[in-house]
């Protein structure tokens, strides 16, 4: 069973369309965080979010943390093909250190 | 300034033998994780380390894992007698300290481990 559900899987689109990725989980953490992944390199941190309803924007890219501190999502807003990459959310479980990851997204951004 | 690193990139073993896989943190990071990444399990936790002391080891998947942290910086991790199931991505990560609340962590670009 996995602790943080992340959707979707896979997403392919065409530059200038809008996209939504989704975390869920039946947890509450006290933080969560995006990354997004290159192939052969390491997870790069884009965002933390700690505060339940938060909302951060990122240039093109907006975050939102849930009220009860269970979910989140990530939205690009006319994505660009340098959008393309492996995107992963990851939660702190309260009184815990480690993270907890999603599956992760695939994104594909077509010319 | 300089991030995470870890050494070697690359490593191919054959089944049966240790391998060591080194990080060296953000300085100043007083907390480090090893997660490792492969294929249909994305990325698990592994092991903790606040400082030279390891509180949380519930990630490491047999007694065949270890791992250990010196002077409160580099950190390794061991695999003894390896096994075909190893292979994966080994990635470290470091943080300021664990028990900020949003615990940002930073990551190393990995150690691909291949067991043949």
């Amino acid at each position: 069973t996995q602790l943080l559900e992340q959707s979707p899987q896979f997403l392919s689109i065409q530059e200038g369309e809008n996209l939504t990725v989704y975390c869920n989980s039946s947890s509450v953490f006290s933080s969560l965080q995006w990354y997004r992944q290159e192939p052969g390199e390491g997870p790069v941190l884009l965002v933390t979010v700690v505060t339940g309803g938060e909302v951060k924007k990122l240039k093109r890219l907006t975050f939102q943390f849930g009220d009860a501190r269970k979910d989140s999502s990530l939205h690009i807003t006319a994505a660009q093909p340098g959008d393309t990459g492996l995107y992963l959310c990851a939660g702190r479980i309260q009184g815990a250190q480690k993270l907890v990851f999603g599956q992760g997204t695939r994104l594909t951004i077509n010319p | 300034g300089a991030g995470v690193s870890q050494s070697p990139s690359n490593k191919v073993t054959e089944k049966g033998k240790d391998v060591e896989l080194r990080c060296d943190p953000i300085s100043g990071h007083t907390a480090l994780y090893w997660y490792r990444q492969s294929l249909g399990q994305g990325l698990e936790f592994l092991i903790y380390f606040q400082g030279n002391s390891a509180p949380d080891k519930s990630g490491l998947p047999s007694d065949r894992f270890s791992a250990e942290r010196t002077g409160g910086s580099v950190s390794t991790l061991t695999i003894q007698r390896t096994q075909q199931e190893d292979s994966a991505v080994y990635l470290c990560a470091s943080s300021l300290w664990s028990s900020h609340r949003g615990g940002e962590q930073y990551f190393g670009p990995g150690t691909r481990l291949t067991v043949t």
